[in-house]
């Protein structure tokens, strides 16, 4: 059962195109939602995050918007350049004693090109 | 220079043979856990440690073994591989909920 739900699976874009990933959960004792991005050969390193009181984060060319009612989130990236061609996982997690579990989106392979 | 790191980065071995990957961190973190990545699957955790001999299961740890004998160190155990545990796996560590440090990854083939 994927309890966090990832789209689109790869999405290519334009230089300065703005890419949005969008992700979906179930579990709403879910309080932390983190995105991490993933180049090849290197393993994920976190990019921003998000905690369910807030609608939006921005951080530089990277915005979170979330909507508690839906159940959804998602990142946004500005101004999007080539270096920018990653892979990209949204993730979820409780706190509480279960702070450690945490639940990863399918991931989305991002391509900008020139 | 704070970082995670496993060994060996990658393994080919046969059914049944028994194989420990091993994870160190240097940032006396409590959190540690190990992720399997598999193309259109994501990445999913096999089990996650909260602190010295405190380990619980993630969402597939079949055929799988931890231990936490450190704080420091998280190896995982595969006591008789088999195919379908060809995969790249990632540990991590964290300091509570916040950002979790991955590693370089081991890229392991079962043959």
């Amino acid at each position: 059962q994927q309890q966090v739900k990832q789209s689109p699976q790869s999405l290519i874009v334009q230089k300065g195109g703005i890419p949005i990933i969008n992700c979906a959960y179930e579990n709403t004792a879910f309080d932390y939602f983190p995105w991490y991005q993933q180049f090849p050969g290197k393993g994920p390193a976190l990019l921003i995050a998000i905690r369910p009181d807030v609608s939006e984060k921005k951080e530089g060319r990277f915005t979170i918007s979330f909507n508690k009612s839906a159940k959804q989130f998602s990142l946004h990236i500005m101004d999007s350049q080539p270096g920018d061609s990653a892979t990209y996982f949204c993730a979820a997690s409780t706190g509480g004693t279960s702070y450690g579990k945490l639940t990863f989106g399918q991931g989305t392979i991002l391509t900008v090109h020139p | 220079e704070a970082q995670v790191t496993q060994n060996p980065r990658y393994l080919i071995t046969v059914t049944g043979k028994k194989l420990t990957v091993t994870c160190s961190q240097n940032m006396n973190h409590e959190y540690m856990s190990w992720y399997r990545q598999d193309p259109g699957l994501g990445l999913r955790q096999i089990y996650y440690s909260m602190n010295v001999e405190v380990t619980d299961k993630g969402d597939v740890p079949e055929g799988y073994k931890v231990s936490r004998k450190e704080k420091r160190n998280f190896p995982l155990i595969l006591e008789s591989p088999s195919p379908n545990q060809t995969s790249l796996y990632f540990c991590a560590s964290s300091r509570g909920q916040e950002t979790q440090y991955f590693g370089p990854g081991t890229r392991l083939l079962v043959l």
